[in-house]
């Protein structure tokens, strides 16, 4: 079946550090790619998505990019705040199967002033 | 505004009763969807709801019910059957099952105890 591996957290950084947060997915065909992030105590919200191979997406200063040839959707953002902590999922769907997401396992991203 | 509400936002009760978690949306999606979160651990699927009066088993629907009788509202019951009930759980939506943008509710946190 399909599925999505990230690294494992939590992932610790000075403000202003690069960030990278690694994610992988196992999928027959060609799904559409989303990061979503969880602030403490509140549900998900949709931090970026990509839909189709070489798709860079893009917000609030966050990027990644859809590489079919490496199945990868990593996430990065190159200068991280102390607001960017929270728990980011990486999660794939495919739109001919409705919108099941498929969730890899959170990462967790402190950021320290 | 527009948007999804989960109510309460915790919630405590004792082992052996069922307890019933709201969901609603004033988004005029037509899906609806219920995952759970374990601390540490992804999202799992629960049951989701591609229109009024239909919804289907996710992959961890043992010890769950739910109904859809209208549009807005997505309720979920946790019955005494489930086995591990303490948990938070996320309610979401979508315009419609080929749509692959979900947006998410702020979540409910239930402990049995």
């Amino acid at each position: 079946g399909d599925s999505v591996t990230q690294m494992e957290g939590p992932v610790t950084l000075s403000e202003e550090a690069f960030l990278t947060i690694n994610c992988t997915y196992t999928a027959t065909g060609y799904p559409s790619l989303f990061w979503y992030v969880q602030y403490p105590g509140e549900g998900l919200q949709l931090l970026l998505k990509a839909t189709k191979a070489d798709d860079k997406g893009s917000n609030k200063g966050f990027e990644a990019t859809y590489r079919k040839e490496t199945t990868s959707f990593h996430l990065e953002k190159g200068s991280v705040q102390v607001s960017d902590s929270a728990v980011y999922f990486c999660a794939l769907t495919f739109n001919n199967a409705g919108n099941m997401l498929t969730f890899g396992g959170g990462t967790r991203l402190m950021v320290k002033p | 505004d527009g948007g999804i509400t989960q109510s309460p936002k915790y919630l405590f009760r004792k082992e052996g009763q069922n307890v019933t978690l709201s969901c609603e949306q004033n988004l005029n999606h037509d899906a609806m969807y219920w995952y759970r979160q374990d601390p540490g651990q992804g999202l799992r699927l629960i049951y989701y709801s591609q229109i009024v009066n239909d919804f289907q088993k996710g992959d961890i629907a043992e010890g769950y019910s739910v109904s859809r009788e209208k549009k807005e509202s997505f309720p979920l019951t946790v019955t005494s059957a489930q086995k591990n009930p303490t948990a938070f759980y996320l309610c979401a939506s979508s315009i419609d099952v080929m749509n692959t943008e979900a947006f998410f509710g702020q979540g409910t946190r239930l402990t049995v105890v």
